[in-house]
C-alpha cells in the first residue's frame, strides 16, 4: 500500500544546529507539504512543493529550508535551530489534480529544541 | 493564514450517542475533507468531498459538501469509545485551509 513516512519520529537538538526531517512518500504524488502543529494555532503550512525542482514558500517558512530532487522526498531543513520551532512537523503529499485532490499525512515528527 | 471556523470546539458525549460538528468559511472551496487525528499520530483522512451538495458516508460517519460550498458538516452515528480523538475539517481553494479542530470524549 502506498504510504508517507517520516523520521526521526523524534528528535531532540540544541540551539543553532542544523537539523534535517526526511519525508518519504510511495504515492507518487506531485505535490509534497510540510507544515507545523502548534496548540492554539492548528496546522500551518512551512513549505510546498508541485513537483521536482519547484519549492515554495507557505505561511511560516523562515528558518525553513527544502529542496525537491525527486518525486518521493522533499526534506525539510531547520538551518539553525530555534526555541520557537520545538513543534510537530507533518509531511503531506497530494496528487494535486484538479478532481480528486485528496492530501494525505505522514506519522509527524516531534522536534525539541533545547 | 486562513483558518476555517469549526465548531463545537471540543465535545463530551455518552457512548451511542450521535456527533455533529461543522467547518464555516466566508469563501468559497472546491474540495472538502474531513481528518481524524490521535494523540502522537498523522492526520488521518476519513471522507473526501467534491460537489456542492454532495453527501457522503464511510461507515458511521456521513460528511455534506454545503450547498453554498462555504461550510461543510460531519456526522458521526451511535458513537463508540474509539471515535475518541480530534478531528478537522480541511477545504481546498488553491491550497488547502484547515479548521481549529473539534475534540470529541466519548464516555463509556
Amino acid at each position: 500500500d502506498a504510504e508517507i513516512t517520516q523520521s526521526p519520529r523524534h528528535k531532540i537538538t540544541e540551539t543553532g544546529r542544523q537539523v534535517t526531517l526526511a519525508c518519504h512518500q510511495t504515492w507518487n504524488h506531485n505535490n509534497m507539504f510540510w507544515y507545523r502543529q502548534d496548540l492554539g494555532h492548528g496546522l500551518r503550512l512551512i513549505h510546498y512543493s508541485y513537483g521536482v525542482h519547484d519549492t515554495n514558500k507557505g505561511e511560516v517558512s523562515d528558518g525553513y529550508s527544502v529542496s525537491r530532487s525527486n518525486t518521493e522526498d522533499l526534506p525539510l531543513t531547520l538551518e539553525s535551530a530555534a526555541s520557537s520551532q520545538t513543534s510537530v512537523y507533518f509531511c503531506a503529499s497530494s496528487s494535486g489534480g484538479t478532481d480528486y485532490n485528496e492530501q494525505f499525512f505522514g506519522p509527524g515528527t516531534r522536534l525539541t529544541v533545547l | 493564514g486562513q483558518q476555517l471556523n469549526q465548531s463545537p470546539q471540543s465535545m463530551f458525549i455518552q457512548e451511542g450517542e450521535d456527533v455533529s460538528m461543522n467547518c464555516t468559511s466566508s469563501s468559497i472551496f472546491n474540495t472538502w475533507l474531513w481528518y481524524k487525528q490521535e494523540p502522537g499520530e498523522g492526520p488521518v483522512l476519513l471522507i473526501a468531498l467534491y460537489k456542492a451538495g454532495e453527501l457522503t458516508s464511510n461507515g458511521r460517519l456521513t460528511a455534506q459538501f454545503g450547498i453554498t460550498r462555504k461550510d461543510s458538516f460531519l456526522n458521526i452515528s451511535a458513537s463508540i469509545p474509539s471515535d475518541v480523538g480530534i478531528y478537522f475539517c480541511a477545504g481546498l481553494r488553491g491550497q488547502f485551509y484547515f479548521g481549529t479542530g473539534t475534540s470529541l470524549t466519548v464516555i463509556p
